[in-house]
């Protein structure tokens, strides 16, 4: 079936640090892939997509680049913030029966210190 | 705009008790997720709507959980009785119908069962 494997956390960095969390994935067909950010107390938010190979999501300085080659879908930050802490989840997707079916990685735990 | 709106918000309530909790899904959204999330297991799916109606419920962890949807615009997830291993996060979640945009989050429902 299809699954989602991200890096472990908790990952922590400095301000302004590079920022890679990992994500590699396991699906049939061409799934489509997301990154969402959960903060504290709140549900998870959408912070990028891609729906095929070699898409590039971005959204608030964040990118992923959707690679069929290496079945993955790295996040990535030029200079985080504090911010930016919190929890980020690798996820793709199924069209089943008219519903986009969500599977999740475990999810990463940043925490950027001042 | 009113995004996906759960409540209550926390639930704390004996073992043996009913548990029902609510979600009233984006306005004009077809699809419609429940997941549970802990720190054991991460976030999964237990049960999606499309069109009000239950298209897989295979992740509802057994008969003591059900879910309904009477309308497009309010669903409940029930555990009768609950247990403490049901203690959890649980979140709604809403989409356009046929993938057609990401799914949205509510803030959740953080529920102890003691």
């Amino acid at each position: 079936g299809n699954s989602v494997t991200q890096m472990e956390g908790p990952v922590t960095l400095s301000e302004e640090a590079f920022l890679t969390i990992n994500c590699t994935y396991t699906a049939t067909g061409y799934p489509s892939l997301f990154w969402y950010v959960q903060y504290p107390g709140e549900g998870l938010q959408l912070l990028l997509k891609a729906t095929k190979a070699d898409d590039k999501g971005s959204n608030k300085g964040f990118e992923a680049t959707y690679r069929k080659e290496t079945t993955s879908f790295h996040l990535e930050k030029g200079s985080v913030q504090v911010s930016d802490s919190a929890v980020y989840f690798c996820a793709l997707s199924s069209l089943i029966q008219g519903a986009q079916k969500l599977v999740f990685g475990q999810g990463t735990r940043l925490t950027i210190n001042p | 705009d009113a995004g996906v709106i759960q409540s209550p918000r926390h639930e704390v309530t004996e073992m043996g008790q009913e548990v029902t909790l609510r979600c009233k899904p984006i306005s004009g959204h077809n699809s419609l997720f429940w997941y549970r999330q802990t720190m054991m297991r991460g976030l999964e799916l237990l049960i999606y709507f499309n069109n009000n109606v239950p298209i897989d419920d295979s992740g509802m962890p057994e008969d003591r959980f059900s879910a309904k949807m009477p309308n497009a615009s309010f669903s409940t997830l029930k555990i009768q009785p609950s247990e403490p291993r049901d203690s959890a996060v649980y979140f709604c979640a809403s989409s356009l119908q046929g993938g057609l945009g990401p799914q949205h989050f509510g803030d959740g429902t953080r529920l102890s069962i003691l």
